[in-house]
């Protein structure tokens, strides 16, 4: 199955250190997006590329944030000096056009 | 602002019974209109969606959606629950801009029960 692919499943650090996810979409899939879940809460929008270009980011993504999709393929989210805040699922979801995301199955950030 | 509103957190239904999810919205300008469900541990998966045409969507599962302007509404519905639908569903509108950028609601949480 070559869904979306998202890496590392689980991560807990201590606040103040920097975490990076990575995302591998489906390989013809031009459109990538990162979303973030808390418990209780449907998914928010954080930013989306086409192909490597970031075409907007939320305004939820703090300066602490970034995001790279550097050759147009798979994608990095990382989050420096973290914050208690920022524990929540990172969802990365891709799609060749408008319409359906497919998601993968997410990345939980636990800030200790 | 677009928006999205799901007014049940819980639906309980019993196994061979009709279910339904309620969701309205608020968008400017014609809606795209989704569904999603999300089991334990699993990365959410697409339903159905309206985009145009007929107000009645069918998706997978046997699960359907009724786009109903008027009222502004988007209820998923299925004839015949079964236990293996109990999971979290949810509700979500395109921005309009067409981007995939959607706006979720807060979800459902469906227990069918034998």
């Amino acid at each position: 199955d070559t869904g979306v692919s998202q890496d590392p499943r689980h991560k807990i650090t201590k606040r103040g250190q920097n975490v990076t996810f990575r995302c591998d979409p489906i390989s013809e899939h031009n459109r990538l997006y990162w979303y973030r879940q808390t418990l209780g809460q449907g998914p928010e929008f954080l930013t989306y590329f086409q192909n490597e270009a970031q075409l907007e980011k939320s305004r939820l993504l703090s300066d602490r944030f970034s995001a790279e999709r550097p050759k147009g393929s798979f994608s990095t989210l990382e989050i420096q000096r973290t914050e208690q805040g920022d524990s929540a699922m990172y969802l990365c979801a891709s799609s060749s056009g408008p319409g359906e995301l497919f998601f993968g199955e997410g990345s939980r950030l636990t800030v200790l | 602002a677009q928006s999205v509103a799901q007014p049940e957190d819980q639906v309980n239904v019993a196994e061979g019974n009709p279910l339904t999810v309620k969701c309205t919205y608020s968008v400017s300008g014609n809606p795209y209109l989704f569904w999603y469900v999300q089991y334990p541990n699993r990365g959410l998966q697409f339903l159905l969606k309206y985009i145009t045409g007929d107000n009645l969507v069918k998706g997978s599962y046997g699960f359907e959606a009724e786009f109903n302007k008027s009222q502004t509404s988007f209820h998923l519905k299925k004839p015949s629950a079964l236990v293996s639908d109990s999971a979290l569903y949810f509700c979500a509108v395109d921005d309009s801009s067409n981007t995939g950028k959607l706006i979720f609601g807060q979800g459902t949480t469906l227990q069918v029960k034998p």
